[in-house]
């Protein structure tokens, strides 16, 4: 079953209002989670990554004032896009290595669509 | 600086045909993981394997098979007797094996497999 969850699936805004986009591990704990954005039919495009106690480390690029990431536990990553405007719709992916258990593997949440009016 | 490249865009197929998707990679590091996703329409990204760099046996699982040469940088899969479930869009990603666990994707390779 899925170990990394993300909520919400799809989501429709208008241009202005902010958006948080949930990422959960379901049955581990990450201290470190990535945020990827795919636009259609484009490759993941690494974000950020999310880091549990400290602030997140973004990508060349990407504005962290826009892209608010905020990694409150050990299970639970929130991105945050603010003032929202229709270029960023897109789809975000999370995903949340796990550790200690032989080769590492991140295991990947199921998207969420993001349609800004 | 490490970088991927999914040469092919767009393969399409008829049932039960062969395919093999390329993927070249370039990097300085002497260990790294090389990884294939498949991404189907839902959008939800579905693991298929992981090979680091100090293994260059060849795999098989079922239809697939990945055929892994360093000295040519290249981490190739074949489908064996395509079906229309494979069509997706496939992803090959490189890990350079730091404590970051960044994974570098290629722009991706969407396969239409026609009954």
């Amino acid at each position: 079953g899925a170990v990394v969850s993300q909520h919400p699936s799809r989501v429709i805004c208008k241009s202005g209002t902010s958006v948080k986009i949930e990422c959960r591990s379901l049955d581990f704990q990450a201290t470190t989670m990535f945020w990827y954005r795919q636009f259609p039919k484009q490759s993941l495009m690494l974000m950020a990554t999310s880091n549990e106690g400290s602030k997140a480390t973004y990508e060349q690029g990407v504005e962290k004032d826009k892209f608010l990431i905020n990694h409150a536990s050990l299970t639970l990553s929130t991105l945050t896009v603010t003032s929202a405007h229709p270029e960023d719709s897109s789809f975000y992916i999370c995903s949340a290595p796990r550790t200690g258990q032989g080769p590492d593997t991140q295991y990947f949440g199921p998207g969420t669509r993001l349609t800004v009016l | 600086a490490q970088k991927v490249t999914q040469a092919q865009t767009e393969i399409s197929v008829v049932e039960k045909e062969d395919v093999t998707l390329d993927c070249v990679y370039e990097t300085r590091d002497t260990t790294y993981y090389l990884f294939w996703y498949k991404q189907p329409p839902s959008g939800e990204l579905v693991f298929l394997i992981r090979r680091n760099s100090f293994d260059e046996q060849n795999e098989i699982s079922g239809r697939y098979s990945w055929n892994f040469q360093k000295s040519t940088s290249s981490f190739n899969f074949t489908i064996t007797a395509s079906q229309v479930v494979d069509s997706a869009v496939y992803f090959c990603a490189l890990n350079i094996m730091d404590s970051s666990y960044k994974l570098i994707f290629g722009s991706g390779t969407r396969l239409l497999v026609r009954p």
